[in-house]
């Protein structure tokens, strides 16, 4: 079956431009979840979502990182004026439960963002 | 505040010998522990995890982990290597609903 689908798989963007990250989940999972994964690093959490509802995006490391589920499905990750510190793999994660600590975690292939 | 170690940056091993990567953790209340794999250029994959019950966990591609509470360790083990295991492999606890990951461990197997 279809896993999580990531686009684009690369992405170049000068410095100062909005870039928009796509993540299309599991059919029928519940939460997801978006990461930021550094060189050299494990993923670092972004923001959840159970359906569409924003539960937490504590992670979100400014105001410029902007996430959105409208639907309950597909997800957008949004980085407004871009910054070189913003490079790093960007990667999604669904899960079939809301009650997510038991249950694992469906990673995308993630989004390499490089901010020249 | 929830935290994981994975002490060793790069593990090597033979093929056919065994292998182990460790991994210790930090977390408030009970632990739900989980270990990934991560192929190059591909994401996460799920391994094993364990949420209760016997400490010997046991996953895919003949992997297994023991859970140790009293060392607040999840140490991943296979008896036989194989060329094909080389990968990154990462950690990761989860004490409400947010997971932390650990640095990952390279993992190299040679012929």
């Amino acid at each position: 079956g279809a896993g999580v689908s990531q686009s684009p798989r690369y992405k170049v963007a000068k410095r100062g431009q909005d870039v928009a990250l796509r993540c299309d989940p599991i059919s029928g999972h519940v939460s997801l979840f978006w990461y930021q994964q550094a060189l050299g690093q494990g993923p670092e959490f972004l923001t959840y979502f159970q359906n569409e509802a924003q539960l937490d995006k504590s992670g979100l490391p400014s105001d410029r990182f902007f996430a959105e589920r409208p639907e309950g499905s597909v997800s957008t990750l949004k980085i407004q004026r871009t910054q070189q510190e913003d490079s790093a793999v960007y990667l999604c994660a669904s899960s079939l439960e809301s009650t997510t600590r038991d249950y694992e975690q469906y990673f995308g292939p993630g989004t390499r963002l490089t901010v020249t | 505040a929830q935290s994981v170690a994975q002490p060793e940056d790069q593990v090597k091993v033979a093929e056919g010998n065994p292998l182990t990567v460790k991994c210790t953790y930090s977390v408030s209340g009970n632990p739900y522990l989980f270990w990934y794999v991560q192929y190059p250029n591909r994401g996460l994959q799920f391994l094993l995890k364990y949420i209760t019950g016997d400490n010997l966990v046991k996953g895919s591609y003949g992997f297994e982990a023991e859970f140790n509470k009293s060392q607040t360790s999840f140490h991943l083990k296979k008896p036989s290597a194989l060329v094909s295991d080389s990968a990154l492999y990462f950690c990761a606890v989860t004490g409400s609903y947010i997971p932390t990951f650990g640095r990952g461990t390279s993992l190299i197997v040679h012929p």
